[in-house]
């Protein structure tokens, strides 16, 4: 199975700052690395896909980057309706496996 | 659009079965496979398994033993059952549609609104 690591578990941001968020996946993935939002109650829902490809209408302050084993999320200014837990997921290979999540809380 | 919408037993006793289904609207199944994921209380996603249009299935090898994904194309409905469960076993369940037959890229998307299944003598 691939692992994927995300990190931090946890971070405190205010309004308007630039958050990242790193996922490393245990072996080469090729650009296969999805990331999805989750707030609390709630299903996640996809924010990008192939590493790169911003989901329909999903804000462009939301970027990913990255290939082969690291990846990034970032949110260029973190929104009120930001603050929510972020995963990444490879779709490389089965069994498909997810981050364990980075809670974004405000400062 | 497609929409997904699920239903099911929320509580159970230990060594009961675990069953859900999930209808597909505003599309059809073929193309798609279609899956489900689970979130214990608490914690991170975990892929359970998944199926396609023709009965071809995937499962997380930690679960195999115990799962089955099932289609029905004339109701346009997929389901998951897991036998022999336990407390560990209690969790939102989400359907999803996961990855297209034959494609390259593939996500899951969209995700139903999810069932806590509770396995509790």
């Amino acid at each position: 199975d691939i692992q994927m690591t995300q990190s931090p578990s946890s971070l405190s941001a205010s309004v308007g700052d630039r958050v990242t968020i790193t996922c490393r996946a245990s072996q080469r993935i090729i650009d296969y690395l999805n990331w999805y939002q989750q707030k609390p109650g709630k299903a996640p829902k996809l924010l990008i896909y192939g590493a790169s490809s911003l989901q329909g209408g999903v804000p462009s302050r939301f970027s990913g980057s990255g290939s082969g084993t690291d990846f990034t999320l970032t949110i260029s200014s973190l929104q009120p309706e930001d603050f929510a837990t972020y995963y990444c997921q490879q779709s490389y290979s089965t069994p498909r496996t997810f981050g364990q999540g980075t809670k974004v809380e405000m400062k | 659009q497609v929409q997904l919408q699920q239903w099911g037993a929320g509580l159970l006793k230990p060594s009961e079965t675990l069953s859900l289904t999930c209808a597909v609207n505003g599309g059809s199944l073929s193309g798609y496979y279609w899956g489900w994921i689970r979130q214990p209380p608490g914690k991170g996603l975990e892929w359970i398994g998944e199926i396609n249009h023709s009965g071809s299935t995937n499962y997380s090898p930690s679960l195999k033993s115990r799962v089955t994904v099932l289609v029905d194309m004339s109701k346009s409905q997929f389901s998951l059952k897991l036998t022999s469960v336990t407390a560990a076993d209690t969790a939102v369940y989400y359907c999803v549609r996961g990855p297209p037959v034959g494609g390259d890229q593939n996500w899951f998307d969209p995700w139903a609104q999810g069932t806590l299944v509770t396995v509790s003598s």
